[in-house]
């Protein structure tokens, strides 16, 4: 398997504090994608980090990459408890065809109001 | 459409029946990819076509595993002779193809094998 663990595997938090979530990997990549999953739906992309980035930002959500480490962590600061789901990190592999993602088993955050 | 849509949201068969699941991607989207979500966490890439083209389907289990995309038609998923370790959330995505690389989700079709 390409992918690694996601960290932790549940995630329980207040409304207002920030939510921290890891990813590892096994190989090495060309990009990583942040998705979440709303219970009983599919993924909604959140953010892309590619190879040579460290860092990127949007809106309410912070990640980073480590390819040394072969890591990445989503933050998300401000938490509501629309936050609450399900987060997965996925891979694309250098040399990988277009849209084939390796996926993590995700951590389930759940934020309380 | 602006969603891919996926049906029936549901489906169930017994243990040896067919199963045929449907995808309509987003227009304008030339790719579309088939995974397999077990046990609400693992997803499984299957297949992905460019157009009506097979473009990768390198994780396809080809014994009971079909799918297409027909021009003018929604793109299908076929099990045949379903299995109990079938049962799976089934999530169609599409993508433009371009540089920026995100999947657009549908729902999925939960399919339950009895």
């Amino acid at each position: 398997s390409q992918q690694g663990e996601e960290d932790p595997q549940a995630l329980s938090i207040q409304e207002g504090e920030n939510a921290t979530m890891n990813c590892s990997y096994k190989t090495s990549i060309n990009n990583l994608q942040w998705y979440r999953q709303n219970s009983g739906r599919g993924l909604v992309h959140l953010i892309l980090i590619r190879s040579n980035e460290r860092e990127k930002h949007s809106g309410r959500l912070r990640v980073t990459l480590d390819t040394s480490k072969k890591s990445s962590s989503l933050l998300i600061t401000a938490s509501r408890a629309a936050d609450t789901a399900s987060y997965f990190c996925a891979t694309v592999g250098r040399g990988s065809t277009l849209g084939r993602l390796y996926f993590g088993r995700g951590t389930q955050l759940t934020v309380w109001p | 459409g602006e969603e891919v849509a996926q049906t029936p949201k549901h489906l169930v068969r017994g243990e040896g029946q067919k199963a045929k699941l449907y995808c309509a991607p987003i227009k304008g989207h030339s790719y579309v990819f088939w995974y397999q979500q077990v046990l609400k966490n693992e997803f499984k890439f299957l297949i992905s076509f460019q157009n009506e083209n097979v473009f990768d389907e390198t994780g396809m289990p080809k014994e009971r595993f079909s799918a297409k995309c027909l021009p003018n038609s929604p793109c299908s998923l076929e099990i045949q002779a379903t299995k109990l370790e079938d049962s799976a959330v089934y999530f169609c995505a599409s993508s433009p193809g371009t540089v920026d690389e995100k999947l657009f989700f549908g729902s999925g079709t939960q399919l339950s094998v009895l």
